[in-house]
């Protein structure tokens, strides 16, 4: 299967614990996005990259959220501090090409779960 | 930015009927519709989707519709069928805002 990949699909941690998350798009995808999203509600825009450059970031994102993509290929969102409301599925989604307006494929997302 | 909303939150059919499903944004620079089917504990799929320059679109079942200067787009389905349960999502685009809507969902029944 060549499609979005997401590790873990879960994650269990204590409130005040760092969690770290990574995304492998599908391998031509240049752009990669991340989204949070809670039950009954719909995926909510965190960040995105085109390539390696991360080119916008949400203002409802904290200083407590990081992502990066190095190499312009996986990426890795790491939540410093955890909090209650964190909890949430986080979801990675990649797209082909370098304009806006391409069909995002979504990968089976990494629920976390703050104790 | 980019106000999304759906209508209606839920919408039940019987099997054979109909399903329109309207998304409203607020954003004129949006150019590209997308709509996004999630099923039960699955990632969103992208099911159909259509450009700013084309007023509808239609693959078999599913169908787009486009009212750019209402700033609307409308997704319809035919014959539905029992797997056509899910919650849909609209996800329209323009430059870098990525809001989807808050979601539809939808259940057929036998």
């Amino acid at each position: 299967d060549t499609g979005v990949s997401q590790n873990p699909r879960h994650k269990i941690t204590k409130r005040g614990q760092n969690v770290t998350f990574r995304c492998d798009p599908i391998s031509e995808h240049n752009r990669l996005y991340w989204y949070r999203q809670t039950l009954g509600q719909g995926p909510e825009f965190l960040t995105y990259f085109q390539n390696e450059a991360q080119l916008e970031k949400s203002r409802l994102l904290s200083d407590r959220f990081s992502a990066e993509r190095p190499k312009g290929s996986f990426s890795t969102l790491e939540i410093q501090r955890t909090e209650q409301g964190d909890s949430a599925m986080y979801l990675c989604a990649s797209s082909l090409g370098s304009r806006a307006g391409q069909p995002q494929h979504f990968g089976d997302g990494t629920r976390l779960s703050i104790l | 930015g980019e106000n999304v909303e759906q209508h209606p939150s839920t919408l039940s059919v019987q099997e054979g009927d109909s399903a329109v499903i309207k998304c409203t944004y607020s954003d004129s620079a949006s150019n590209y519709f997308p709509w996004y089917k999630q099923e039960l504990g699955k990632r969103p799929q992208l099911i159909i989707d259509i450009r700013s320059n084309v007023g509808e679109k239609k693959d078999q079942r599913i169908a787009v519709t486009l009212n750019k200067t209402a700033k609307h787009f409308s997704l319809h389905i035919t014959e539905t069928q029992p797997e056509d349960s899910a919650v849909y999502f609209c996800a329209p685009e323009g430059g870098q805002n990525f809001v989807f809507g808050p979601g539809t969902r939808l259940s057929v029944l036998p």
